[in-house]
């Protein structure tokens, strides 16, 4: 079965500091990987999408992810971090026509 | 840009009371969903809906729910006897039939069983 995982429930940074933001992914298939994110009293935003061209996936607001085989792994990143980045952030795997979200990642912003 | 609409944003029932929350999908979308995320946990799939009938639905699914598209605009999901553990922020979302499978996700409905 498919599934992904999210190492860090929650993370902070400083404002400018690098984000990193950690998933890992189960999948004996070719998967099709997502990252949402979700910003207060708000719905799930899309933010990228990997569907196996560019392992190198950029997204919106900065944000880019890296498919890797080896390790199984989409880890999400922006370079540098700003305020209004805060918000919590779900790792999704495309399974038979329905998403598996990972536990999420609650990304804290420190001025 | 297109959005899926949810109402009510929050809704507050009794236990037992049947309660069915509403959602305007994007309007060339074809197909749709439910999801749930109960506080604290990861957000998971209920129930795909495609051809006025449903694809798919997970073990959560029970005959407790069931959804419709009562029209040509809305898709909602009955809860018939709600029970506490049903408490959860559900979302709906939507996709084309294109090939980029992206699903699109309203705000969320806050039920609160009590």
């Amino acid at each position: 079965a498919q599934s992904v995982t999210q190492l860090g429930s929650h993370v902070s940074v400083s404002e400018g500091a690098l984000v990193l933001l950690r998933c890992n992914y189960s999948s004996s298939v070719p998967p099709y990987l997502f990252w949402y994110v979700q910003y207060p009293n708000q719905g799930l935003q899309l933010l990228l999408k990997y569907t196996s061209a560019a392992t190198l996936v950029k997204g919106i607001n900065g944000f880019e992810a890296e498919f890797k085989k080896s390790e199984t792994s989409f880890h999400l990143t922006k370079p540098s971090a700003h305020m209004s980045d805060a918000a919590e952030y779900f790792c999704a795997v495309y399974n038979t026509d329905k998403l598996i979200f990972g536990t999420g990642t609650r990304l804290q912003v420190f001025p | 840009e297109p959005e899926v609409t949810q109402t009510p944003s929050h809704q507050v029932t009794q236990m037992g009371q049947e309660v069915i929350l509403r959602c305007v999908p994007i309007s060339n979308h074809l197909y749709f969903y439910w999801y749930r995320q109960i506080l604290g946990q990861k957000v998971e799939f209920l129930v795909s809906f495609y051809n006025n009938e449903i694809s798919e639905k997970s073990e959560i699914f029970d005959d407790q729910f069931s959804v419709e598209r009562p029209d040509g605009s809305n898709f909602t999901l009955k809860i018939r006897s709600t029970k506490l553990e049903d408490s959860a922020m559900y979302f709906c979302a939507s996709r084309d039939s294109g090939g980029a499978n992206i699903q699109y996700f309203g705000a969320g409905t806050r039920l609160s069983v009590l």
